[in-house]
């Protein structure tokens, strides 16, 4: 099973800044929490990823709280073709990914 | 195109016929992994390889469930005997474990319709 809780689906206006939220209060200290995507029709997408420093990349930012018991994902500047099924994952090293049912974001022109 | 390749794309079959799908990794990936999606769920883990190794076998769904990766390249996911509930989308990953966080590249999937 999933070691994260997401909201089954948000909306965000378009350039807005969407903020998906993900509780993990399972996690290990070894364990990192990892965002990926998937578009419709596509295979899933990795965004980033973060131990329990912040972390921003030309996608996203993560923001993980202090005790690592959850985290927030936030596309800074929201378009049409972020709209997709937004995942969050918890996982050490390379192994095989759990994915839940992840958060359905639609962005709204 | 360097990414991850999947075919065929769609397969439609009848109930009780064996399909083979093929998945073609980015190269110099060592690490191979197959997923399946039903409609509205998160992909579910199946099997992996590490080169030709397979390293867990045990969430196949059933023994009608077979892979390999015989030359550590490319690899093969075998359902026989296949039933109605076996349609769904079918994904193939691979990585690097060389590199420290587990990012892993998804190809476009096989969709397998059983009638």
């Amino acid at each position: 099973d999933a070691k994260t809780t997401q909201p089954t689906s948000m909306d965000c206006a378009e350039g807005r800044a969407a903020n998906l939220p993900c509780n993990h209060s399972t996690i290990s200290g070894n364990e990192y929490v990892y965002w990926y995507r998937q578009i419709h029709s596509q295979g899933p997408q990795y965004i980033i990823h973060g131990l329990k420093n912040n972390e921003t990349n030309e996608m996203a930012s993560l923001i993980i709280t202090e005790d690592r018991k959850s985290s927030t994902l936030i596309l800074p500047h929201a378009t049409l073709r972020d709209t997709a099924v937004y995942y969050c994952i918890v996982t050490s090293g390379n192994t095989p990914l759990v994915f839940g049912k992840g958060t359905r974001l639609s962005v709204i022109a | 195109d360097t990414g991850v390749s999947q075919n065929p794309r769609h397969k439609i079959t009848k109930r009780g016929q064996n399909v083979t799908f093929r998945c073609d990794p980015i190269s110099e990936h060592n690490r191979l992994y197959w997923y399946r999606q039903t409609l509205g769920q998160g992909p579910e883990f199946l099997t992996y390889f590490q080169n030709e190794a397979q390293l867990e076998k045990s969430r196949l769904l059933s023994d009608r469930f077979s892979a390999e990766r015989p030359k550590g390249s490319f690899s093969t996911l075998e359902i026989q005997r296949t039933e109605q509930g076996d349609s769904a989308m079918y994904l193939c990953a691979s990585s690097l474990t060389q590199v420290e966080y587990n990012e892993q590249f998804f190809g476009p999937g096989t969709r397998l319709t059983v009638l």
